[in-house]
């Protein structure tokens, strides 16, 4: 199946640093999602991006499905942000499962 | 966006028995839900494919009998873990598919004793 690799693993930002998370995938994708799962275990949808490039706040994401990897930008972080950040891609016409990376651990600190 | 809501949000229970986990899509009709499950300091597990109307698909190490799902209507899928075990104790949470995306719950955090 398609391998989803997230880097880096952990992260340590002082408050108001900028921020970028890598995802690189193994195949070919339709369907590339962002995910911030916060303290609670709550997850909460950041982008739907399997190509191109959006923008919401302080967040955006670049996905270039051409080199099979996706960039998601965080800046001006704030402690809010911190939980872990997940990418998540599906692959195959027929199948609608997302494969999930290990995600990147971010914490913010005043 | 979607929202998916998920009951209960935490339950204790005693080894041997069931417990039943809700996942409804709130705001949309679902015909695809997913459930997965999660560890402590993991990613997602995948464990199975909750589809309207007809039985579920479970992946690869995913006892069926253990772990019943039923989508009976178009914004609910249930998850009923029989005769739980300590070793069942996890996050457990699910997703719906949307046109484009998929939406996640809250989650249900199951300790069994």
């Amino acid at each position: 199946g398609i391998q989803v690799e997230q880097s880096p693993p952990d992260l340590i930002l002082q408050e108001g640093a900028n921020s970028t998370l890598r995802c690189n995938f193994s195949d070919s994708v339709n369907n590339l999602q962002w995910f911030h799962q916060n303290p609670w275990g709550q997850l909460i949808n950041l982008f739907y991006i399997p190509s191109g490039t959006k923008q919401n706040g302080r967040l955006s994401a670049t996905t270039v499905a051409t080199e099979r990897y996706s960039l998601l930008y965080i800046s001006s972080s704030q402690t809010t942000d911190s939980g872990v950040y997940f990418c998540a891609v599906r692959s195959g016409a027929g199948s609608y499962q997302l494969t999930f990376g290990k995600g990147t651990k971010l914490s913010v600190i005043p | 966006g979607a929202v998916v809501s998920q009951h209960p949000s935490w339950v204790i229970c005693k080894s041997g028995t069931s417990v039943k986990i809700e996942c409804r899509s709130l705001d949309f009709q679902a015909t695809t839900m997913f459930w997965y499950r999660q560890f402590p300091k993991q990613s997602l597990m995948l464990m199975a494919t909750s589809n309207e109307g007809s039985k579920a698909t479970y992946e690869q190490g995913v006892e069926k009998d253990k772990f019943l799902i039923n989508h009976a209507s178009l914004t609910l899928s249930t998850l009923t873990v029989t005769s739980a075990h300590p070793e069942d104790s996890s996050f457990y949470i699910c997703s719906a598919r949307a046109p484009h995306e998929q939406y996640f719950g809250p989650g249900t955090r199951l300790t069994v004793t």
